[in-house]
């Protein structure tokens, strides 16, 4: 059984703060890994990818991976409350385009 | 920016009663799924579709679903006869597929589909 675990918050933070958001996963195949973000009645929209250890920047979000541990997570510095919604991660395994799993999600709430 | 589209944004049903979801990937994906998320619950993968065909299917996916990509560019989602249990929004996402340098799934806006 494929399992993506987040904790499903609230978790909020001030406004300029750095959120940290975190996910397990249980399959130890998985090898692409992914950060959405989900706005209250919106759809699922791509934030961050990450396939190898380590971390990896693009802007203000920070995704780190470590295979080892099977943990994934995501950085936001100076965190503004646009950022508020809830952030789904999502992994696949190896073979192929197998779907993606995701987790309940972290929902952040960003206050001003 | 190419999107994924998906008509329509809302459907309302009577149990017993056929749908059909549309969605237009991005023209240049090789892979279609479609996902759905019950309220309140995460998102749930259905079915993955390349080469004109069902590549992969969830339980979720019995007989009452089907997938279809009749011309070149519309991806749909049919449930043939629709239950209470089938509310929830749908989600159609595309993807290059691996072998293209990424397996990125964009998604559409999604139908919400109401059961009554």
């Amino acid at each position: 059984q494929k399992e993506v675990e987040q904790n499903s918050g609230p978790l909020s933070v001030p406004e300029g703060a750095i959120a940290s958001l975190n996910c397990t996963y249980s399959d130890r195949g998985s090898q692409s890994f992914f950060w959405y973000r989900q706005y209250s009645g919106k759809s699922p929209e791509l934030i961050m990818s990450i396939y190898s250890n380590g971390d990896k920047e693009d802007g203000r979000f920070t995704a780190q991976l470590n295979k080892a541990s099977q943990y994934v997570s995501l950085l936001i510095r100076d965190s503004q409350p646009s950022d508020s919604a809830t952030y789904l991660c999502a992994v696949t395994l190896p073979s192929g385009n197998t779907p993606l799993v995701f987790g309940k999600g972290t929902r952040l709430s960003v206050i001003a | 920016e190419p999107e994924v589209t998906q008509t329509p944004s809302h459907q309302v049903t009577q149990m017993g009663q056929e749908v059909i979801l549309r969605c237009v990937p991005i023209s240049n994906h090789l892979y279609f799924y479609w996902y759905r998320q019950i309220l309140g619950q995460k998102v749930e993968f259905l079915v993955s579709f390349y080469n004109n065909e069902i590549s992969e299917k969830s339980e979720i996916f019995d007989d009452q679903f089907s997938v279809e990509r009749p011309d070149g560019s519309n991806f749909t989602l049919k449930i043939r006869s629709t239950k209470l249990e089938d509310s929830a929004m749908y989600f159609c996402a595309s993807s290059f597929g691996h072998r293209r340098g990424g397996t990125e799934a964009f998604f559409g806006q999604g139908t919400r589909l109401t059961v009554v």
